[in-house]
């Protein structure tokens, strides 16, 4: 089946920092990437998405590429901000969805 | 909040009991799913459902069994709970046909003693 591995595990930056998170897939047919954002106690937010026959996806401060070939996706948020403190969750879709283990994202005033 | 509700929202159960978690949606998704999440893990899918009546086994299904018997409650029990099924369980919906878009329910905190 799938494996999705996330990277990196915690991540701490300055206010106004970018910051990336990098995961990678094995199944060559998953066709779909999303990334969900997990603030303490709540419920995972679905913040982006990709599909296969997309190279890049951008909305406001956050964008994610895909690179299939590598198989291989990030996410990137620009001119981060306290409240974008959380655990980001990479996936990839097929049949079902694998969740990466996850990205806890400090971002510091 | 894709109208996703989940029952109950927190349980303390005891070893060999069994236990059943609801999940309710109120706007006719077909696709509807269960996973667990533990630290270190992420979430991992247990079983989901494609319709009334049809589900199927997903990376960790041992020991949980599911049930559909209309669109819009998907239904998880734990025959025999174990110290190791101590997690917290979400519901999902897929707003299309297939695991994509999904949008999760705000999750149960099940406490196996």
């Amino acid at each position: 089946g799938e494996n999705v591995e996330q990277h990196p595990s915690t991540l701490s930056v300055q206010e106004g920092d970018s910051a990336v998170i990098k995961c990678t897939y094995s199944d060559s047919a998953s066709n779909y990437f999303p990334w969900y954002k997990q603030e303490l106690g709540k419920r995972p937010q679905l913040i982006i998405d990709i599909r296969s026959n997309v190279g890049e996806k951008k909305d406001q401060r956050i964008a994610v590429t895909l690179n299939k070939t590598a198989k291989h996706f990030s996410l990137h948020i620009t001119e981060t901000q306290p409240e974008d403190s959380a655990v980001y969750f990479c996936a990839a879709a097929y049949n079902d969805m694998r969740f990466g283990a996850g990205t806890r994202l400090t971002v510091k005033p | 909040d894709a109208g996703i509700t989940q029952s109950p929202r927190h349980k303390v159960t005891e070893t060999g009991t069994p236990v059943t978690l609801r999940c309710h949606q109120t706007e006719n998704h077909r696709y509807m799913y269960w996973y667990r999440q533990d630290p270190g893990h992420g979430l991992r899918l247990i079983h989901y459902s494609y319709g009334v009546k049809d589900t199927d086994k997903g990376e960790v299904s041992d020991g949980y069994s599911v049930s559909r018997s209309k669109t819009e409650d998907f239904l998880l029990t734990l025959e025999s709970a174990t110290s190791s099924q101590t997690s917290v369980y979400f519901c999902a919906i897929s707003e299309g046909t297939g695991p994509y878009e999904q949008y999760f329910g705000p999750g149960t905190r099940l406490t196996v003693t």
